[in-house]
């Protein structure tokens, strides 16, 4: 069982790239989110999903860009790589057929320098 | 919008004894679930319990209680019988159905002296 993956784990930007990251789940969940966590801080929404081919914003979208072609899979993109976007960020998916509970990803360390 | 309030940014509890984190939960839907996953050093979220707003008794899991007081919009954590392995952060979160989106607090980190 893979579960939720994220791709890729670790990332150092330069300023003004822009980059892709993969979440990749294999539990049949509809509801898919985008995280970032700084430094002893809690989680924070970016964009989330509760189906294929939707999305919606959370708490701090900007700057950044989400797709759900998929169902499995949830893209959350860079366009323009800002140094304020350095942290470590979450992939997580939820309901149904599993328990009310969502999974989380290992997280990917991004740095922009 | 939905707010999860932790006040507690730092815990100390010796080995053993029973420990209370806190959380309130602002919303105004009927139907919400609520969450507490816990985060160690090395970084992954792990999922310990699970109350729904509908739910009369309170969520137990092993040493994991979750003291819910709707009125009060609280959801504190207890646990029983500290160990040296529960040092860690941890997270409550709310489900709103409406919304449909799953929100954070700011966590509260646990360290269990020995």
């Amino acid at each position: 069982n893979a579960g939720v993956t994220q791709t890729p784990k670790f990332r150092v930007l330069k300023t003004g790239q822009s980059m892709t990251l993969l979440c990749a789940q294999d539990m049949n969940h509809e509801y898919m989110y985008w995280y970032r966590q700084d430094p002893g801080m809690g989680l924070r929404l970016i964009h989330y999903s509760v189906g294929e081919g939707t999305t919606a914003k959370g708490e701090v979208p900007d700057g950044y860009n989400v797709s759900r072609l998929k169902k499995q899979n949830f893209l959350l993109g860079l366009e323009s790589a800002a140094p304020s976007q350095t942290s470590v960020y979450f992939c997580a998916s939820s309901y149904p057929p599993t328990g009310p509970e969502a999974f989380f990803g290992q997280g990917t360390r991004l740095t922009v320098v | 919008a939905q707010k999860i309030t932790q006040t507690q940014p730092g815990m100390f509890v010796q080995e053993k004894e029973a420990v209370t984190l806190d959380c309130t939960y602002d919303t105004s839907d009927q139907s919400y679930g609520l969450f507490w996953y816990k985060q160690p050093s090395s970084g992954e979220m792990i999922f310990l319990i699970y109350q729904g707003s509908y739910d009369e008794q309170n969520a137990t899991e092993g040493r994991y209680s979750l003291n819910f007081q709707k009125a009060r919009k609280s959801a504190n954590l207890v646990i029983s019988a500290s160990q040296l392995g529960d040092s860690a952060m941890y997270f409550c979160a709310a489900l709103i159905q409406g919304a449909q989106k799953l929100v954070f607090g700011q966590g509260t980190r646990l360290t269990i002296n020995p």
